[in-house]
């Protein structure tokens, strides 16, 4: 079945980095758009950006421009999300998500809708 | 980046009831070119990812059970559970994906059984 296993929980002192691997499973890797996602303790849900997996192609949300790092490997069906200069406040679980459109000749942009999601990986950030 | 407001933040419904959630967006998420509204919802249960229920604020995902609707067009979409059952106890997210790329969700609304 489709799933996306992401890597384990970090704990970072700040200004460090995380980098974040997420291993796609029962389904092509580069045919569908991945987006990242983080969530802050008892908050709501925040998107960072996305990737285009077969051309490696990013986007990411202004707030994190800069500082994120969106990555694939495509010859382990994998995605990475890097994210520098590390705050207290970017403590948070961090999820992948699948990209509900699958890519074709016609179809060369996301829909923006998340139809498969990781487990979460929790980046602790304490000094 | 557009603000999606959802309302209540919690609240509690009686197993069987019915259950209403409101998402507000700041602009409008409808794209006359196609007449669709730019509009998901998911459900997330403590400790798991978000599952995706709706899309187009009115298309269930497949799998979702026909007592999640959605309903709502412009600034104004409404997800409702026709009754409720204990497994749907979550916190629920609407989120707009029209004005890409800053993707915005909802604040969350709580679901509990009173």
């Amino acid at each position: 079945q489709v799933q996306l296993a992401q890597s384990g929980a970090e704990v970072k002192k700040p200004g460090a980095s995380a980098k974040v691997s997420c291993k796609a499973s029962g389904y092509t890797f580069t045919g569908y758009y991945m987006h990242w996602v983080r969530q802050a303790p008892g908050q709501g849900l925040e998107w960072m950006g996305w990737i285009n997996p077969h051309r490696g192609g990013t986007n990411y949300a202004q707030k994190f421009q800069g500082r994120v790092t969106m990555t694939r490997d495509t010859s382990i069906s994998t995605a990475y999300m890097e994210l520098s200069s590390l705050r207290s406040d970017d403590t948070a679980v961090y999820f992948c998500a699948r990209d509900r459109l699958q890519l074709d000749w016609r179809i060369t942009t996301p829909q923006n809708v998340m139809d498969v999601w990781g487990q979460g990986t929790t980046v602790t950030v304490s000094s | 980046d557009i603000v999606m407001t959802q309302s209540p933040d919690s609240l509690a419904v009686s197993l069987g009831e019915r259950a209403t959630i409101n998402c507000k967006s700041s602009q409008s998420v409808l794209y006359s070119s196609n007449n669709r509204n730019y509009l998901a919802w998911y459900q997330q249960k403590p400790g798991q990812p978000p599952k995706l229920l709706i899309y187009w604020a009115s298309t269930r995902e497949s799998g979702v059970p026909d007592r999640f609707s959605g309903s709502g067009s412009g600034t104004d979409f409404t997800l409702t559970i026709s009754s409720l059952q204990a497994e749907d106890v979550a916190v629920y997210y609407c989120q707009q994906y029209y004005y890409t790329p800053a993707l915005t969700f909802g604040g969350g609304t709580k679901v509990e059984i009173k």
